[in-house]
């Protein structure tokens, strides 16, 4: 199995902020990572795909970068609707998540 | 713009089997594949499995021993049972659709299934 490990856990930061979260595969999954954002009782909401392609009517502020076991998620300037929780998702070998990165309002 | 919609019983008793079934709306289910996947309340999101149109499965492997999914195009539903149930299935699970096998670009709003006696 591969696993996901997500840091931080929990990230507080201001409206405005530069975040980065951090995704780290057990074994190289290529560019094969995705990243979701998911509201308190909403379904999750695709933002990155293979690593750095960004969804079609997602915001530009959204960005992924990495390949190999290590893939980073940054938001440029953090604004209101942002603040949630964050996966990342390896679809190399069947799929797993990440355990999450609560983005709250600091 | 396409919608997906779980329906199935709210509460299973263990070692039953768990029965959902996702209508989908708006778009053909003969393409794409459409996929199951679940979350137990305040944890992460776990891949239960997905279905081509044509039939072809691919599940978890942690969860493939217990796991079947169908589709009926002539419906446009796919369906999802999971056998001998325990507390442990207890969860969110979300039906949902990928372009490429297992990135979701579309999700139901998601049914709570509870597993008690």
């Amino acid at each position: 199995d591969i696993q996901m490990t997500q840091s931080p856990s929990t990230l507080s930061a201001s409206v405005g902020d530069r975040v980065t979260i951090t995704c780290r595969a057990s074994q190289s999954i290529s560019s094969w990572l995705a990243w979701y954002q998911q509201k308190p009782g909403k379904a999750p909401k695709l933002l990155i795909y293979k690593a750095s392609s960004l969804q079609s009517g997602v915001s530009s502020r959204f960005s992924g970068s990495g390949s190999g076991t290590e893939f980073t998620l940054t938001i440029s300037s953090l604004q209101p609707d942002d603040f949630a929780t964050y996966y990342c998702q390896q679809y190399n070998s069947y799929s797993t998540f990440g355990q999450g990165t609560k983005v709250e309002i600091k | 713009q396409v919608q997906l919609q779980e329906s199935g019983p709210g509460l299973v008793k263990p070692s039953e089997t768990l029965s959902l079934t996702c209508t989908v709306s708006d778009a053909s289910i003969s393409s794409y594949y459409w996929n199951w996947i679940r979350q137990p309340p305040g944890k992460g999101l776990e891949w239960i499995g997905y279905i081509y149109y044509s039939g072809s499965t691919n599940y978890n492997p942690s969860l493939k021993s217990r796991v079947t999914i169908s589709v009926d195009t002539s419906k446009n539903q796919f369906s999802l049972k999971l056998s001998s149930v325990t507390a442990a299935d207890t969860a969110v699970y979300y039906c949902a659709r990928s372009p490429w096998g297992i990135v979701v670009d579309y999700w139901g709003q998601g049914t709570l299934v509870t597993v008690s006696s």
